[in-house]
């Protein structure tokens, strides 16, 4: 099975900081790689798909890039509404999930 | 718009099972896979299983096989995910979400299982 590793897990940023959380597949997954944002007590909501691809409706201020292995998923200017916690999630050619463990973002 | 909604919280005891639904709305409902997924107090986010709507076709993560069911009433346009022998580990809030290729859009609200003798 495809391991997710995901770094940090937590980190503390104030508003106006630049974020980057990493994901490391255990094998090459190409670019089958999701990010999410959870808040508490609410689902995840999808922000990036492919790797690379923004969500429809999410601020370009959240971006994704890697393939392979290594992916990294960066806030370019953090917000006050951005304080939450973020998976990676890989999926298989049978639709199997595998979520990262998760980066908790918090008010420095 | 794409809506699911969950079942209610259900409290069981240990070795008990528990069954929670997800009813589908605003979209065909045979058109997409559900997944189940499931998060722990203060956990991360695990996935179980998914079911396909259209054709009832199934997978299970390797570590819920065997004790989780996904089943789903087309006529109702509800999916369940019935989960047997509960332990205390199995506390955790249970989601519904829609396929969308590998990714997800649409989620449940969540379902609070709690596992207490």
């Amino acid at each position: 099975d495809i391991q997710m590793t995901q770094s940090p897990s937590s980190l503390s940023a104030s508003v106006g900081d630049r974020v980057t959380i990493t994901c490391q597949a255990s094998q090459d997954i190409s670019n089958y790689l999701n990010w999410y944002q959870q808040k508490p007590g609410k689902a995840p909501k999808l922000l990036i798909y492919d790797a690379s691809n923004l969500e429809t409706g999410v601020p370009s201020r959240f971006s994704g890039r890697g393939s392979g292995t290594d992916f990294t998923f960066t806030i370019s200017s953090l917000q006050p509404e951005d304080f939450a916690t973020y998976y990676c999630q890989h999926y298989d050619n049978f639709l199997a999930l595998t979520f990262g463990g998760g980066t908790k973002v918090e008010v420095k | 718009q794409v809506q699911l909604v969950q079942s209610g919280a259900e409290v069981k005891k240990p070795g008990a099972s528990v069954k929670v639904s997800c009813k589908a709305s605003g979209y065909t409902f045979t058109t997409y896979a559900i997944h189940w997924v499931r998060q722990a107090p203060g956990q991360g986010l695990e996935w179980m299983g998914w079911i396909h709507a259209g054709d009832d076709d199934t997978k299970y993560s390797q570590k819920f096989q065997g004790r989780v069911t996904l089943t789903r009433d087309t006529s109702a346009g509800t999916a369940y995910m019935e989960l047997s022998s509960l332990r205390s580990e199995d506390t955790a809030v249970y989601y519904c979400a829609r396929d969308s290729s590998g990714y997800v859009v649409h989620w449940g609200q969540g379902t609070l299982v709690t596992v207490s003798s």
